[in-house]
């Protein structure tokens, strides 16, 4: 079983519509993450969370927001899809020593 | 500011021959360098990190910290080594990514 999953694994949606990534983990991390991926930027940080009372911004989190519903639950929103959202999401998880776990990513496309 | 820079959007080199991915970082205090893989968009995975000192897969990084390089390192590359690679340097309990080299190995 995988220890960082992320749903749905695809997804196309129209702009303007409001849409969840989900982010599930049995690594028992405290520390989770949301990043994008873009051909030519690399990884990009949008938000991240050192447990579930935490909730930061990382460097483009300017159109996205996040819950953390639980420690091992870490979803992200785009209230309202524009295509230049469109790329590979990855969900990521940390222990205190900074052993990083990754999702499989979703990747979103913005008609 | 911390950054992380990979010159190298493409390297291409064929089967048997040495690699060097470059990896170059800007940070004021004391790094701690990883190189994350990606195989083919699937997840990224862990390759080294500077503090292991340990090889994975034939691949060797050093820390230079006159030169402020982490270089990834293999002398004889394989076919299934073709993927991209990530430089990270990790701060504040996060990683700063660089853009990223695809290494193409032909046989």
């Amino acid at each position: 079983d995988a220890d960082v999953t992320q749903t749905p694994r695809n997804r196309i949606t129209k702009t303007g519509k409001r849409i969840m990534l989900e982010c599930s983990q049995t690594k028992g991390h405290d520390r989770m993450y949301w990043y994008r991926q873009d051909p030519g930027l690399g990884l990009r940080l949008i938000y991240y969370s050192f447990d579930v009372k935490d909730i930061n911004k990382g460097e483009i989190s300017d159109g996205y927001s996040v819950s953390r519903q639980a420690q091992a639950k870490f979803s992200l929103s785009l209230e309202s899809a524009i295509p230049n959202q469109t790329a590979l999401y990855f969900c990521a998880t940390s222990d205190y020593q900074g052993g990083y776990t990754f999702g499989s990513g979703t990747r979103l496309t913005v008609v | 500011a911390q950054r992380v820079t990979q010159p190298e959007k493409l390297l291409s080199v064929f089967k048997g021959a040495p690699v060097e991915l470059k990896c170059n970082y800007s940070y004021s205090g004391s790094p701690e360098l990883f190189w994350y893989v990606q195989y083919s968009r699937q997840r990224l995975q862990l390759l080294l990190r500077h503090i292991s000192r340990e090889s994975i897969k034939g691949f060797t990084a050093d820390l230079n910290k006159g030169e402020t390089s982490f270089h990834l390192k293999k002398p004889f590359a394989q076919e299934e080594d073709s993927a991209m690679y990530y430089c990270a340097l990790r701060w504040v309990q996060k990683l700063v990514f660089g853009t990223g080299t695809r290494l193409l190995v032909s046989p």
